[in-house]
């Protein structure tokens, strides 16, 4: 099971809006509506932002957005703020066998 | 609020078994799967495998021939144990819940393991 597909890094000004792809295949983001996105700052676990493709745990600002086309998910942050500066991961689920497969990464810079 | 908390061995050399515990607090084990990830320094992150409370477990088929998890229900802990290491096994390791809707939330603080001779 390959990994999903990010690109490495991602930028905006403060206010700006900044969207970020994850491209799998039809086993994984193309079969099913599980693709969840989570933020990391430097030296902290993962934290989840989105899940089921668009849903925002509680305490998650709605600047946080997500959606899916075919095999390419999509996480938005509108109103980018300093603190939205980190690394985001996509996943997904991929199957009986592999519960979950992890996008490669997208560092997001706020100049 | 479900709470994690791991420990183990952050230490090892080259085709020792790596052995991390993770505890939760604060919620019933039945109604979650227990994940392992792991992310190599500077690296993205990786799915180990899941394991539910009856002992069901899933692992990552490029893992799975080094990958054991267990679970302890009476402690609220579940277990990973990875043999025969080597320094492509250096990384922080994880724990996590996961439930029906494919959430992993929350995860544990990471434990850095280092393999090296």
């Amino acid at each position: 099971q390959s990994a999903l597909t990010q690109p490495p890094s991602a930028s905006g000004s403060p206010g700006q809006s900044v969207t970020i792809s994850c491209t799998g295949t039809s086993s994984d983001v193309g079969a099913y509506n599980y693709v969840s996105w989570y933020q990391q700052h430097p030296g902290k676990a993962p934290k989840l932002m989105i899940y089921e493709v668009s849903r925002r745990p509680s305490g998650v600002p709605d600047r946080f957005s997500g959606s899916k086309s075919g095999n390419t998910a999509s996480l938005t942050v509108s109103g980018l703020q300093t603190e939205d500066e980190a690394d985001y991961y996509c996943s997904s689920h991929a199957g009986s066998n592999n519960a979950f497969v992890f996008g490669t990464g997208t560092k997001v810079a706020v100049l | 609020q479900v709470q994690l908390q791991q420990w183990g061995a952050g230490l090892l050399k080259p085709s020792e078994t790596l052995s991390l515990t993770c505890a939760v607090y604060g919620g019933s084990f039945t109604n979650y799967f227990c994940n392992w990830i792991r992310q190599p320094p500077g690296k993205g992150l990786e799915w180990i495998g899941e394991i539910n409370h009856s002992g069901n477990t899933n692992y990552n088929p490029s893992l799975k021939s080094r990958v054991t998890m267990s679970v302890d229900t009476s402690k609220n802990q579940f277990s990973l144990k990875v043999s025969s290491v080597t320094a492509a096994d250096t990384a922080i390791y994880y724990c996590a819940t996961s439930d029906g809707w494919y959430r992993i939330d929350p995860w544990g603080q990471g434990t850095l393991v280092i393999v090296s001779s």
